[in-house]
């Protein structure tokens, strides 16, 4: 089936404005990962979701990033008044249940704050 | 907290060649540990992934082997080609002893295979 699909996949924006990044996880997938991985820098873990359970928020940076996954399925990443520290290619990946299982990668979106 | 490290950073080989991937990590109690491929601009691609009771996993061309008490795997890709050309990652994951860590991602081994 479809794979994992990110939109957009090319976001540039002005310093203080609020972006919403969409993640598509691979149907039937019950957890979801959203990762950033900045130049330089490795992937960097954000936030989990697994089924109904509350989310894993440890890995996001600052209360200005916040994500939902609504009706267990799409999942939106949203940051408030974004910082030039912001430009980074954000990753949403999905697997069959938790961190057991293989973990698929969308293709990313690519942030960059002016 | 756990630490994961990846040598080399980058490697240019001729095409044909065998060669290794390094990983290693510093906290043994670990769930699991996967291997990734990137290529330029997309996102990334599982070659291999092995529970902590495996001590190695085989796909095609590639081996991945796992020794967790030392805290290392090994990539190794046989005759490579050029389309091998990509990043590497390795990342693992956890183990409900060290608190149920999501994955944690090495800094990737950048190889090219020069046709």
């Amino acid at each position: 089936g479809a794979g994992v699909s990110q939109s957009p996949s090319n976001k540039v924006t002005e310093k203080g404005k609020d972006v919403e990044l969409r993640c598509d996880p691979i149907s039937g997938h019950t957890a979801l990962y959203w990762y950033r991985q900045s130049l330089g820098q490795g992937l960097e873990f954000l936030i989990y979701f697994q089924g109904n359970s509350a989310p894993d928020k440890s890995g996001l940076p600052s209360d200005r990033f916040s994500a939902e996954r609504t009706g267990g399925s799409v999942s939106t990443l949203t940051i408030q008044r974004t910082q030039q520290e912001d430009s980074a290619v954000y990753l949403c990946a999905s697997s069959y249940r938790e961190y057991t299982d293989t973990q698929y990668f969308g293709p990313g979106t690519r942030l960059t704050v002016l | 907290k756990q630490e994961v490290t990846q040598i080399p950073a980058a490697l240019s080989v001729p095409e044909g060649e065998n060669l290794v991937l390094n990983c290693s990590f510093t906290d043994s109690a670990i769930y699991n540990l996967q291997w990734f491929r990137q290529d330029p601009g997309k996102g990334l691609t599982s070659l291999l992934l092995i529970q902590s009771s495996q001590r190695e996993q085989t796909s095609g061309r590639l081996n991945a082997s796992l020794d967790k008490s030392s805290g290392r795997s090994t990539l190794y890709i046989a005759a490579s080609q050029p389309g091998d050309s990509a990043t590497y990652l390795c990342a693992v994951r956890g183990s409900e002893f060290s608190g149920n860590t999501p994955l944690v991602f090495g800094k990737g081994t950048r190889l090219s295979v020069i046709a």
